[in-house]
């Protein structure tokens, strides 16, 4: 089945600098990967997703990349602010006949420092 | 207002007393999923349903059953409770599953500790 490993668990800078979460997955047919943040004491909202006929796709501040080849995904934060604090989460899934799963990262704790 | 709703938000029980935690969207979703959240490992499946009627396992189905008799209810059972199903439960729901309206809302959570 598929496996999704994240990367970093941590990841703390400087108010303005740049954060880059990177996952890679193992089942070669995934085609849908959302990123979900979740703030302290609070439920996982998603915020960008790509699917796997799109190689980048940007909002604003935050852009996700995809390498199919390499079976890698990407999360980027340009731009941080303090509010951009939380845990992020990245998945996968195969979206074919009935299979409904969502596998997701172990989760990367973002710390943005005034 | 559109959402999803969990009940109870925090239960403390002690193994083997069978216990329900309820789950309810109002945006006449298709798809509803359960998941467990443990520091260290993520978000992971417990159960899916596809649509009413139909149910599947997901990564860590183990000691929970479901059923999806109605649209908007999609109840966890855990049928004899133990230690390791302590942990931060999640419901989610969206309108698809594998196609461009698979948001998935998630619900606010029950925290469970088997004592």
């Amino acid at each position: 089945g598929e496996n999704v490993e994240q990367h970093p668990s941590t990841l703390s800078v400087q108010e303005g600098d740049s954060a880059v979460i990177k996952c890679t997955y193992s089942d070669s047919a995934s085609n849908y990967f959302p990123w979900y943040k979740q703030e302290l004491g609070k439920r996982p909202q998603l915020i960008i997703d790509i699917r796997s006929n799109v190689g980048e796709k940007k909002d604003q501040r935050i852009a996700v990349t995809l390498n199919k080849t390499a079976k890698h995904f990407s999360l980027h934060i340009t731009e941080t602010q303090p509010e951009d604090s939380a845990v992020y989460f990245c998945a996968a899934s195969t979206r074919s006949g009935n299979t409904g799963k969502l596998i997701f990262g172990q989760g990367t704790t973002l710390q943005v420092k005034p | 207002e559109a959402q999803v709703t969990q009940n109870p938000r925090y239960l403390i029980t002690v193994t083997g007393k069978k216990l329900t935690v309820t789950c309810s969207q109002n945006m006449n979703h298709e798809y509803m999923s359960w998941y467990r959240q443990d520091p260290g490992l993520g978000l992971r499946q417990i159960y899916y349903s596809m649509n009413v009627e139909v149910t599947d396992k997901g990564d860590v189905p183990e000691g929970y059953k479901v059923s999806r008799k109605e649209k908007r209810n999609f109840p966890l059972i855990l049928e004899s409770p133990s230690p390791n199903q302590t942990s931060l439960y999640f419901c989610a729901s969206s309108l698809s599953f594998g196609t461009s309206t698979d948001t998935q809302y998630f619900g606010p959570g029950t925290r469970l500790t088997v004592l």
